[in-house]
């Protein structure tokens, strides 16, 4: 069964600090991306991959960076947590089309 | 500058009835739509797609329509059930070089009851 597993269900942290969310899929896609779902405003692209090494911004990449240094991880950087940052992430990947995967999210909360 | 509304945050209805879950999008570039459903606790899993080229696209219970002219689709789910209560997710690509990237609506929350 293919999976994309986020490190994390719940994690809470303090203003300030530096923050890792990991996410691994064992599905050898090319695409992958990381959303956060707050009520109200659905799911909001932050960053995406498309290649090893490769990255772009999404519609809200301030405060956030990605590192992508094997095909299977995707990991996403809070440099400096901030309150406004406490959101449900989620971690999708896809193939070439737009058959996305995604991961069960990790709920953070911002102290 | 939300690109893919749904309008409605919250439906409710009655088990056996139909569900109608609405979209509208302002992107002329969008070619393709999906419609994903979220339980609590879980990721969104894929339910139903629709290429710009059809109007219609059926799968069991689910039926999306699609209509181009006034940028709006819509899903029906028929007959509606208790396992169908869930967050109802609309989202579009633009196609070409996008690698996939889906922009997603605000969400819709089902609820069917018994």
């Amino acid at each position: 069964d293919v999976k994309v597993t986020q490190s994390s269900r719940y994690l809470v942290k303090r203003t300030g600090e530096k923050v890792f969310l990991e996410c691994v899929q064992d599905m050898d896609h090319e695409n992958m991306f990381w959303y956060r779902q707050d009520p109200g405003l659905g799911l909001r692209l932050i960053y995406f991959s498309y290649d090893v090494k490769m990255k772009e911004k999404g519609d809200i990449p301030e405060g956030y960076s990605v590192s992508r240094e094997k095909k299977e991880r995707f990991s996403l950087i809070l440099e400096s947590a901030s309150t406004n940052q406490t959101s449900m992430y989620l971690c999708a990947s896809s193939l070439r089309g737009l058959g996305y995967t995604f991961g069960s999210g990790t709920r953070l909360t911002v102290v | 500058d939300q690109q893919v509304k749904q309008n409605s945050p919250s439906l409710s209805v009655q088990e056996g009835r139909i569900s109608i879950l609405n979209c509208d999008y302002t992107n002329s570039m969008f070619d393709y739509f999906l419609w994903y459903k979220k339980y609590p606790a879980e990721g969104p899993t894929f339910l139903i797609s629709i290429s710009s080229i059809k109007d219609k696209n059926e799968d069991g219970r689910f039926t999306v329509f699609l209509n181009k002219s006034a940028k709006h689709l819509s899903l029906h789910i028929v007959p509606s059930q208790p396992g169908d209560s869930a967050v109802y997710f609309c989202a579009a690509n633009a196609g070409g070089t996008s690698y996939g990237k889906l922009t997603f609506g605000q969400g819709t929350i089902l609820t069917v009851h018994p």
